[in-house]
């Protein structure tokens, strides 16, 4: 079985400040990772995937994340906010065989003040 | 946009009632998944459809069911419609069963009165 958990379900920075936004994830069998982003009104969009490749992931918007096995964790980071990117941010596990079938985390919404 | 369309964007209904709820995946995908994304629940994985044939089951009630149609589309039927049934249900596509991304639509926003 796969769970996530997100820590914090709010966050708040300054525009041009780092954000890191956490995710510790539990599997029972190597696991994929997902961080999608959802804004208001709208459906989740892919951020970026940890598939067993590289574990620094690159994906869109200046995000990135690592995978940590010895800390079962994905947070995901950017080094400077805009203020677009305030919305709210999933963290998302699945097994890398068989039925790929997501499990959220909670969800964190990220503020980001001017 | 990613290509998933879902309609209605809104639905008000009654409890008691039945509603049914469309998605076309994208291009090409032939898997579709269901999820309900609600404030005290989050985002929960209802069902998956693979080509037409049921794939694997979620936290799907009784109440609800699904089916994928020979073009692909699915459809999510939802009845004996409860207050707690309000949320956003959200259908999300795929390659195939095991392809790991899957792309969202923009949602269908169910209000139960």
């Amino acid at each position: 079985a796969q769970s996530v958990t997100q820590l914090g379900s709010h966050v708040s920075v300054s525009e041009g400040a780092l954000v890191l936004l956490r995710c510790n994830y539990s599997s029972s069998v190597p696991p994929y990772l997902f961080w999608y982003v959802q804004y208001p009104n709208q459906g989740l969009q892919l951020l970026l995937k940890y598939t067993s490749a590289a574990t620094l992931v690159k994906g869109i918007n200046g995000f990135e994340a690592e995978f940590k096995k010895s800390e079962t964790s994905f947070h995901l980071t950017k080094p400077s906010a805009h203020m677009s990117d305030a919305a709210e941010y999933f963290c998302a596990v699945s097994a890398n065989t068989g039925f790929q079938k997501l499990v959220f985390g909670t969800g964190t919404r990220l503020l980001v003040s001017p | 946009d990613s290509g998933v369309t879902q309609t209605p964007k809104h639905l008000i209904t009654a409890t008691g009632q039945r509603v049914t709820l469309r998605c076309s995946p994208r291009s090409g995908d032939l898997s579709v998944y269901w999820y309900q994304q609600s404030l005290d629940q989050g985002l929960q994985f209802l069902i998956q459809y693979y080509n037409g044939e049921e794939r694997a089951k979620g936290n799907i009630l009784e109440r609800f069911s699904a089916q994928q149609f020979p073009d692909l589309h699915s459809e999510l039927n939802l009845s004996s419609l409860e207050l707690g049934d309000s949320a956003l249900y959200f259908c999300a596509s795929s390659v195939t069963s095991g392809q790991n991304e899957q792309f969202f639509g923009p949602g269908t926003r169910l209000t139960v009165l």
